[in-house]
This record gives C-alpha cells, sequence and structure tokens, in this order.
C-alpha cells in the first residue's frame, strides 16, 4: 500500500458544484497535513493546512478523519480557476528520515463552463 | 530573494551529456528539497539537504544524479550521461522548517 493514495480523478464538474476529494494514508503516527494546489505546467502551492478540528477559507474546508486515516478538501460553488491538481502533503510525527514530507500523486479537477 | 529560483528554466541537451541544475531557496531557509516530476506524474522525491546534517540521498534514482548545497544557500543538482528517461521537470523546494514548502518554477529537461 502506497503511503499516501489519492484517486487521480479526472474530477469534471460544472460551475457552480460542490467537489469533493480524499487522501488517505497509511502511517497512523502521522502529524500534519496539508493541501497543494498545482496548476499545468506550473510549481505546487500551498492551499491550506489541514487541522485536527477542520478548517475553512472561504469556499474551501478541510478535515481530517484519524479513525479512518484520510483528510478531505471540500470546494465549494466552484469555479473555472478551481480547475488544477490537487496534492495532499502527508508529514510524520518522526520518520527517523530528514525525508518527513510524502506527497500524494494528485487529483486532477476540471471545472467547465 | 522573495521566491525560490530555479535556472535555467529550459534545458534541452543531448543523451549522454552532463546537465547541472540550479536552485537559489528562500534566505533563510534551512531545509532544501529536490523533486522530480515527469508528465502526468506526481513528484518523485530525490534529496533534502538539512543545515549542515548529512543530506538524505534516498531518493536519488542513479549514481548518474547527485547533488549540493554548500551551507544554507545555493544547491547544484548534476545529471552526469543524460538518458531519455531523465526527461522531467525537476524542481526545487525550500522550508524554514514549519513544514510548508515554498517550490520554484522548475527546471525543465528534454533529453534527445
Amino acid at each position: 500500500r502506497k503511503e499516501v493514495e489519492q484517486d487521480p480523478g479526472p474530477f469534471n464538474v460544472p460551475e457552480g458544484a460542490t467537489v469533493a476529494f480524499n487522501c488517505t494514508y497509511s502511517n497512523s503516527a502521522s502529524q500534519s497535513f496539508f493541501w497543494y494546489r498545482q496548476d499545468c505546467r506550473k510549481e505546487p502551492k500551498l492551499l491550506m493546512s489541514v487541522y485536527s478540528s477542520g478548517n475553512e477559507d472561504g469556499r474551501f474546508t478541510a478535515q481530517l478523519n484519524r479513525a479512518s486515516q484520510y483528510i478531505s478538501l471540500l470546494i465549494r460553488d466552484s469555479k473555472l480557476s478551481d480547475s488544477a491538481t490537487y496534492l495532499c502533503v502527508v508529514i510524520p510525527i518522526s520518520s527517523g528520515s530528514a525525508r518527513q514530507l510524502t506527497f500524494g500523486s494528485g487529483t486532477q479537477l476540471t471545472v467547465l463552463p | 530573494g522573495a521566491g525560490v529560483s530555479q535556472s535555467p528554466s529550459n534545458k534541452v541537451t543531448e543523451k549522454g551529456k552532463d546537465v547541472e541544475l540550479r536552485c537559489d531557496p528562500i534566505s533563510g531557509h534551512t531545509a532544501l528539497y529536490w523533486y522530480r516530476q515527469r508528465l502526468g506524474q506526481g513528484l518523485e522525491f530525490l534529496i533534502y539537504f538539512q543545515g549542515n546534517s548529512a543530506p538524505d540521498k534516498s531518493g536519488l534514482p542513479s549514481d548518474r544524479f547527485s547533488a549540493e548545497r554548500t551551507g544554507e544557500s545555493v544547491s547544484t543538482l548534476t545529471i552526469q550521461r543524460t538518458q531519455q528517461e531523465d526527461s522531467a521537470v525537476y524542481l526545487c523546494a525550500s522550508t524554514s522548517g514549519a513544514n510548508v514548502l515554498t517550490f520554484g518554477a522548475g527546471s525543465r529537461l528534454t533529453v534527445l
């Protein structure tokens, strides 16, 4: 099983729709979680951190489910500009290795007019 | 500088040639990562530098790949005797230790 798994998609949704992605992780000791966004042929950029209690940033909501070992990203009222690949990042509390960050392979979202 | 700077932005080379890619991290960022991203694929970890500690080279795919970093400044990734499968975007990222990475725009390598 991969350390971090994401449904690659693509998710094709109409403008204004609500869409959600999940990201599952295998290391139960994982402590920090993030969502990054990567536009086509661009570098990844931080979208938001994921806090234990869940957090919102405008139309974006991130949640953590420790029992089932996944994080989720919900996008409400999707815009054309939300079209991108969404990457989850998981960091264990103590990996024993300097390579702490594990990226998922990304979920591709296309918002259609 | 204000962001992570990578050069060259694009490099086309012939199979068998050596290439050197450069990364200027954000000033004060102690940690630096190199990733490889093939077309349509996810990020593949290559190497990690943290301050003056020994780098984590566990992601380097072969001994043709090497990287250096002097202190907490510039890093160079060198690929010797390039192969066509080395064609990819090479991304550098730095962090101050808060686990949030800032990426450079990448160096797109094409091996003919």
